[in-house]
């Protein structure tokens, strides 16, 4: 019984190209985030939603747009991918002491 | 703005044996929770343990346990009886906790763990 999935697990596509990561997250929670990690494995925050709404946007490009149809989901679509975006794309949920991570996209641009 | 720094090189442990992973963080929020994860090879971030920074005891987890001091503001990870199986790149993060579930984590850059057989 998954606690946060993504889907795709890892995704590969050239420049300029549309791609949409989706998440899911079976604990109830109300909020849930995306992260994304770097090639030097940092990991930095880039949204969050809680009950739909969004919470956090650190001044991510606009060509990235979560969307949350309830709260049990949040998908994160990327327009016009760059070579810059290749990253490791992490989903989580979280309650006030614990926050779940889904098991990561591995976005390849190319 | 929350800070957390992880400033080890790579570690290595001998397998049975303790090792501790070393945190440091700056706030100025009076309520926050430290939070550590393990990233093994495969990729997948593991939530190992948390620590509210009014909690009085320090929070344990089967091998794990959180070292805090508060006046220090230090949050060490101790894993004790090493296992291979915990090679690793770990992570410590921080959170406010009065905005609650709402509030993003901000992480270190992360300690790899090499346990030797």
């Amino acid at each position: 019984d998954t606690a946060v999935s993504q889907t795709p697990k890892y995704l590969v596509t050239q420049m300029g190209n549309d791609k949409s990561i989706k998440c899911e997250q079976n604990l109830g929670h109300d909020t849930m985030y995306w992260y994304k990690q770097d090639s030097k494995k940092f990991l930095k925050i880039m949204f969050s939603y809680n009950n739909k709404e969004l919470i956090i946007n650190e001044t991510v490009p606009n060509r990235f747009s979560p969307k949350s149809p309830d709260k049990a989901h949040l998908n994160l679509h990327i327009n016009s991918l760059e070579l810059g975006d290749s990253a490791v794309y992490f989903c989580a949920s979280s309650s006030r002491t614990q926050q779940y991570f889904g098991p990561g996209t591995r976005l390849t641009v190319t | 703005a929350q800070k957390i720094t992880q400033t080890q090189p790579g570690m290595f442990v001998q397998e049975k044996e303790a090792v501790t992973l070393d945190c440091t963080y700056d706030t100025s929020d009076q309520s926050y929770g430290l939070f550590w994860y393990k990233q093994p090879s495969s990729g997948e971030m593991i939530f190992l343990i948390y620590q509210g920074s009014y909690d009085e005891q320090n929070a344990t987890e089967g091998r794990y346990s959180l070292n805090f001091q508060k006046a220090r503001k230090s949050a060490n990870l101790v894993i004790s009886a090493s296992q291979l199986g915990d090679s690793a790149m770990y992570f410590c993060a921080m959170r406010d906790v009065l905005t609650g579930a709402n509030s993003k984590l901000t992480f270190g850059k992360g300690i790899t763990l090499s346990v030797r057989p």
